[in-house]
């Protein structure tokens, strides 16, 4: 059984591009949830998607924006890039339980 | 505000030893709470997952304790190995509906042969 995936592993862009970044739950997980971690610090809670719906959101501007697929799989997307966004990015999936993290997308913004 | 503190933020000891690693939450009506292990750059592993009504959960050498009443955690971690070396996290979950973890920073472990 796969655990969560996410692609791309790295990604270079400059500040005011848009990036999307992608996650592939667990076999079985309904609901993704995207976090943020800068260098240094634990992840924080960016948003999560159930039934492909917004359920909860983070403290996070509306430059980050995503989606669910029918398939339970997600898309977070970053507009109008600033150096301040350069993270890695972890999805975590679940199933109504325990949240499983994916091995992130590291972004670096230039 | 909902708040996770780790102390301290790096730890750095010998190998065979025994060491306890600290975490503290504000507000003590927590749902659970949950120990990960860090690799540099890499994603999250959970280690233990201890629910509000549970005092101690153990998987081999790792033991994680939750007092709620005085908002804290501690993950003990026994006869230490150099492979154990890596960042600690703790985070809660403090709404059954609602699903955010909340981390703290982490607690940097390093272990020397």
């Amino acid at each position: 059984d796969a655990g969560v995936t996410q692609s791309p592993t790295h990604l270079i862009k400059t500040r005011g591009q848009q990036v999307t970044l992608r996650c592939s739950p667990k076999s079985g997980h309904d609901t993704v949830s995207w976090y943020q971690q800068a260098l240094g610090q634990g992840p924080q809670f960016i948003f999560q998607y159930y039934e492909e719906e917004e359920r909860q959101r983070g403290n996070f501007p509306d430059r980050f924006s995503g989606h669910q697929f029918p398939n339970y799989s997600s898309e977070l997307n970053v507009n109008a890039l600033l150096l301040g966004d350069s993270a890695l990015y972890l999805c975590a999936s679940s199933f109504g339980g325990t949240q499983y993290f994916g091995p992130g997308t590291r972004l670096t913004v230039l | 505000k909902q708040e996770v503190t780790q102390i301290p933020a790096a730890l750095s000891v010998p190998e065979g030893e025994n060491l306890v690693l600290n975490c503290s939450f504000t507000d003590s009506a927590i749902y659970n709470l949950q120990w990960f292990r860090q690799d540099p750059g890499k994603g999250l592993t959970s280690l233990l997952l201890i629910q509000s009504s549970q005092r101690e959960q153990t998987s081999g050498r790792l033991n994680a304790s939750l007092d709620k009443s005085s908002g804290r955690s501690t993950l003990y971690i026994a006869a230490s190995q150099p492979g154990d070396s890596a960042t600690y996290l703790c985070a809660v979950k403090w709404n059954q509906a609602g699903t955010a973890l909340i981390f703290g920073k982490g607690t940097t472990l390093s272990v020397s042969s």
